[in-house]
């Protein structure tokens, strides 16, 4: 069945570091791949999106893009600040099916 | 807009109880979707509701059930609650058209079970 896979955390970086969370997929067909962010106690926010290959989603920052070839949907961001600890999740959708698939969640904290 | 709302925040319940828990979808969305996260399984769909029709189940016991309002509003609800089905229980909702729409998400329900 389709499932997601992302890097295993907690990842740790200092403020202004290169963030890159790894995400790889197994789908049939062709999934839109999203990526959510969730904070303490929140729920679930969407940071970015991509709906077909090599689409390049992109928001505060955050970039990622689809790739077809590797399965893959790796998210980085050049700087990152003390505000954008959090959990991040990868997920999948599948055209016409909406049980969307999702990765463990990888839990940044950065430090000042 | 507002978002999507859930209510109640927070319960806590012993087990053999059941519960209803509600979310109240972005306006104009037709689409509900519930999903359970606990900390050993990750965020696991549990059911999706379209137009007041269940359109899509995932893998849970009968004891968790849902439906869907004509005001779209849903609810879900557990029965003879078990210790395992202490969770946060997310709601999203999206228009209802292909399925490459965003899903916005609601804050979610913590749920305790003793």
């Amino acid at each position: 069945g389709d499932s997601v896979t992302q890097m295993e955390g907690p990842v740790t970086l200092s403020e202004e570091a290169f963030l890159t969370i790894n995400c790889t997929y197994t789908a049939t067909g062709y999934p839109s791949l999203f990526w959510y962010v969730q904070y303490p106690g929140e729920g679930l926010q969407l940071l970015l999106k991509a709906t077909k290959a090599d689409d390049k989603g992109s928001n505060k920052g955050f970039e990622a893009t689809y790739r077809k070839e590797t399965t893959s949907f790796h998210l980085e961001k050049g700087s990152v600040q003390v505000s954008d600890s959090a959990v991040y999740f990868c997920a999948l959708i599948r055209h016409n099916n909406n049980d969307m698939r999702f990765g463990a969640g990888t839990r940044l904290t950065v430090k000042p | 807009k507002a978002g999507v709302t859930q209510t109640p925040r927070y319960l806590i319940k012993t087990r053999g109880q059941q519960v209803t828990l509600s979310c109240s979808p972005i306006s104009g969305h037709r689409s509900v979707s519930w999903y359970q996260q606990t900390p050993g399984q990750g965020l696991q769909f549990l059911f999706e509701y379209f137009s007041e029709t269940q359109r899509n189940k995932g893998n849970f016991p009968g004891r968790f059930s849902g439906r869907q309002f004509s005001n779209s509003r849903s609810e879900m609800n557990v029965s003879t609650l078990e210790l395992g089905d202490s969770a946060l229980y997310l709601c999203a909702s999206y228009g209802g058209g292909p399925s490459t729409d965003t899903q916005y998400f609601g804050p979610g329900t913590r749920l305790t079970v003793l």
